[in-house]
Formats: C-alpha cells, structure tokens, sequence
C-alpha cells in the first residue's frame, strides 16, 4: 500500500514570487507520481508524471518536479507564479507493478493562493 | 480532447431516496474508469474501478450494493448511490482511462451530492 503527504494545506505566495510544493510519500514497491491540479468548480488536470528516467520532470504551465528517491519526495516548483496559478494542487503515486491498473493514491491537497 | 464530464454537476435529494451520476468520456472510448469520493479538505478516496462490460471492483469498506456502478458502453458509467443518507453527502470525482494509454486518467468535474 501506498500513502502520500502534503504537509502544507494552504500556501499563499506573491505574485512573481517562487513556489515549492511538498509531497512526500510512503510506499513499499516501485511507484509512478504524480502532480494534479483542481481549478474551482473543475475537474482535476495532470501537470505532469514522473514514470522513470530523468528525475526533473518538467510539466505544464511552467511547473517542474524532482523525484528524490532517497527522500521519498516529489515537490513541485515554479519559478514566478501567476494569479492564475491559484488552486487546489494534489499530489498522487501508483504502484509501478500494477501495468493496466492504475489505482491512484491522492494527498489531502494545498491550496496555492497568489497574492497581488 | 480527452474531455470527461458528469452530470448532474449538484444534486439535493431526500433520505431514502436514490442518485445515479452519470460519468461521460465525450471524445474517446475509457475501457476503464474510477470513481473516488472527496470530502471537505481531505484527498479522494478511490470507491471502486470499472473495466466495461464487467462487474466493477470495489475499495475495501466501500459497500457495493450501496453503490451500484455500471460501465454499460465505452463511453459511459453511471454510480447510483442508493437509500441516500446525509452521510452520503460527498463530492463524488469520476476519471477515465483511454484504451492502450496507461499511467493517465482524464478526471470529470466532480458532482456535489447532499442529503437532507
């Protein structure tokens, strides 16, 4: 079974301003992550995956994320954040050896609030 | 494209009384989909997974005669919670996998179920 953490609920940032999400997660086998993002009164959209090769994986919007094996993190970074950055931010593991069975196990999710 | 969505987006219903969701993937056939439950300010939790045309395979401590998945057609599943209480008030997230694309889900917008 896997788990993931998202310590921070809420993360209020300035605009312009650099951003790091924290995910770290729990798991006894290999694992894919992943990094979703919720815009209110929407559905939730992948911003990128790690599956394996490089650790520095870059995404959509500007986002990037490194896997840290030995840390068991995938934090997700930006380096100037926009008001339109504002939203729900989930981070999410699978187990890697489940091919064709993607269950996917979410954080509890941090608000990412922009500030003017 | 990739575009999933479910209807109705809200419903308000009497105890007792039952709700299907509909989940539609509208621009590509999902051999597979989840459905996953959200509270206020905590993760989504996985209810069950549906391969089209087979019985669904439901989470631990998810009562399946209370909600009834069917994945009649490669573009559509519906949950029907039936004898709806006020603990069945939740968010309820549906997300589709595309045939022979792996390790991605394209989510629904979720649909706000409350019980009175």
């Amino acid at each position: 079974a896997q788990s993931v953490t998202q310590l921070d609920s809420q993360v209020p940032v300035f605009e312009e301003a650099p951003v790091e999400l924290r995910c770290n997660y729990s798991s006894s086998v290999s694992v894919y992550l992943f990094w979703y993002v919720q815009y209110p009164n929407q559905g939730l959209q992948l911003l990128l995956k790690y599956l394996s090769g490089s650790t520095l994986v870059k995404g959509i919007n500007g986002f990037e994320a490194e896997f840290n094996k030995s840390q068991t993190s995938f934090h997700l970074r930006k380096p100037s954040v926009h008001i339109s950055d504002t939203a729900e931010y989930f981070c999410a593991v699978s187990n890697a050896a489940n091919f064709g069975n993607e269950k996917l196990t979410f954080g509890t999710g941090t608000r990412l609030t922009i500030i003017p | 494209g990739a575009v999933v969505s479910q209807h109705p987006s809200w419903v308000i219903c009497k105890s007792g009384t039952s709700v299907k969701i509909e989940c539609r993937s509208l621009d590509f056939q999902a051999t597979t989909m989840f459905w996953y439950r959200q509270f206020p300010k905590q993760s989504l939790m996985l209810m069950a997974t549906s391969n089209e045309g087979s019985k669904a395979t439901y989470e631990q401590g998810v009562e399946k005669d209370k909600f009834l998945i069917n994945h009649a057609s490669l573009t559509l599943s519906t949950l029907t919670v039936t004898s709806a209480h006020p603990e069945d008030s939740s968010f309820y997230i549906c997300s589709a996998r595309p045939r022979r694309v792996y390790n991605e889900q394209f989510f629904g917008p979720g649909t706000r179920l409350t019980v009175l």
